[in-house]
């Protein structure tokens, strides 16, 4: 059973670059209906997409990020990042990794999820 | 691009029937997907492509999609259902996912 799990520092500052890992378990990351996406909750507000990367590393991204995040994968290791710079406070929320699962144009599923990390901003 | 709204809570007792709804326009030509998120928790995928199940989960969630609302139906509410539901669609114009402001279940 695929498993994902974060990793990354729980505290970083303002202006400072945040790097998150999201290690997969249990299977690969090979096939090509599949592509690798980061989430966040900050506290007390809604699910954001941050975006997400395929296979072949060709990413999108949430617009509202301002060209801020990058997503980056490496099969051959069975993990996928995220680097989002510059830091403000606006950026302290859970992070959560997952996997997309692309069964049609328009039926693309995130399943399963990582646990999330919280990822604290402050001075 | 299409907006998803969702109630921000629905409240039911014990053993009733919560429906969450999460509205669109048009949305009924999307497969919507439900996720289930509980505090500390991964979400859960709970309905899928409208209206399937994963493995795993109950028979008492269920989903429709028609018109400018889809539904997620959970039957014989129990205290553990309770959590934050999210509906989701994907917008294959701009290549990125559209999802409700989520809905808190409380369960009485």
């Amino acid at each position: 059973q695929v498993q994902l799990q974060e990793s990354g520092p729980g505290l970083v500052k303002p202006s400072e670059t945040l790097s998150l890992t999201c290690n997969l378990s249990g299977g690969s990351m090979s096939l090509s209906y599949w592509a690798w996406s980061w989430f966040r909750q900050p506290p007390g507000k809604r699910l954001e997409w941050i975006g997400d990367t395929y296979n072949n590393g060709r990413a999108n991204y949430n617009p509202s990020l301002k060209s801020r995040a990058t997503i980056s994968v490496d099969t051959s290791r069975n993990y996928f990042s995220l680097t989002l710079n510059p830091l403000t406070t606006a950026d302290t929320a859970m992070y959560y990794c997952a996997r997309r699962v692309i069964y049609g144009s328009e039926l693309n599923l995130f399943d399963p999820w990582g646990q999330g990390t919280l990822v604290t901003v402050s001075s | 691009s299409l907006v998803l709204t969702q109630p921000p809570s629905v409240s039911v007792a014990p053993g009733e029937t919560a429906r969450i709804t999460c509205g669109g326009n048009n949305v009924a030509i999307k497969s919507v997907n439900w996720y289930q998120k509980k505090p500390a928790q991964a979400p859960v995928v709970v309905v899928y492509d409208d209206s399937d199940r994963p493995s795993g989960i109950p028979e008492r969630f269920s989903g429709s999609n028609s018109g400018n609302t889809a539904t997620l139906t959970i039957a014989r509410v129990e205290a553990g259902d309770e959590a934050d539901y999210y509906c989701q669609v994907w917008d294959s114009i701009n290549d990125h996912p559209v999802f409700g402001g989520g809905a808190k279940l409380t369960v009485l």
